[in-house]
């Protein structure tokens, strides 16, 4: 079955560009069309960031959109999110996600701190 | 945006108690309304899609209902793992949201 795993820095610095890989296991990242983004601050709640689809079509959230890009590599089986110009606000959980029925699958999460 | 409402924010119960969470939405968002499980420290966990339909594996215990605006997420018979924290989410439109979260407590 398939399994995903965040990899990436765990402290960026403020105006800094957080970079986040998510690696597809089990499966190929082709077998499905449409791969997410959701982070969650330290005792808050799910934020969606957004997604990309097979096509490399990409949704964002309007509160992050100018400072955000998702893409995928099929040839490594992995989709990666950039955010530009972090802030403290931007310090939490990070979480990647297949999207099938529902965001069914979902990795474990790594956890980034934006700090100088 | 669609604004996600669940209520209530928290609710204590006990094992075997039947648990019913409620969910919102700001405008009909017809059933693309999912539920999910977090517990502390944990990724959350998918239970339920299209408002009703179970993800595979999910216990027959969890049950979901409604359409439009209004949605329910049943618990039957709450047991000691159930305790948790649970979202609702809409994917009718974009920008995708979850509501604010309901945490399950032992009485």
């Amino acid at each position: 079955q398939v399994q995903l795993q965040e990899s990436g820095p765990g402290l960026v610095k403020p105006s800094g560009t957080l970079s986040l890989t998510c690696a597809v296991s089990g499966g190929s990242i082709s077998s499905s069309d449409c791969w997410s983004w959701v982070r969650q601050p330290p005792g808050k709640g799910l934020e969606w960031i957004g997604e990309i689809y097979q096509s490399e079509s990409t949704n964002y959230n309007p509160s992050l959109k100018s400072r955000v890009t998702i893409s995928i590599d099929k040839s490594k089986n992995q989709f990666s999110l950039k955010l530009s110009s972090v802030t403290a606000a931007d310090t939490a959980v990070y979480y990647c996600a297949r999207e099938e029925v529902g965001l069914d699958v979902w990795g474990q999460g790594t956890t980034v701190t934006v700090s100088s | 945006d669609i604004q996600m409402t669940q209520s209530p924010s928290s609710l204590s119960a006990s094992v075997g108690d039947r648990v019913t969470i409620t969910c919102r939405a700001s405008q009909g968002i017809s059933n693309y309304l999912a539920w999910f499980q977090q517990k502390p420290g944990k990724a959350p966990k998918s239970l339920i899609y299209a408002a009703s339909n179970l993800q595979s594996g999910v216990p027959s215990k969890f049950s979901g209902s409604g359409s439009g605006t209004d949605f329910t997420l049943t618990i039957s018979s709450l047991q000691p793992e159930d305790f948790a924290t649970y979202y609702c989410q809409q994917y009718n439109s974009y920008p995708r949201t979850f509501g604010q979260g309901t945490k399950v407590e032992i009485k």
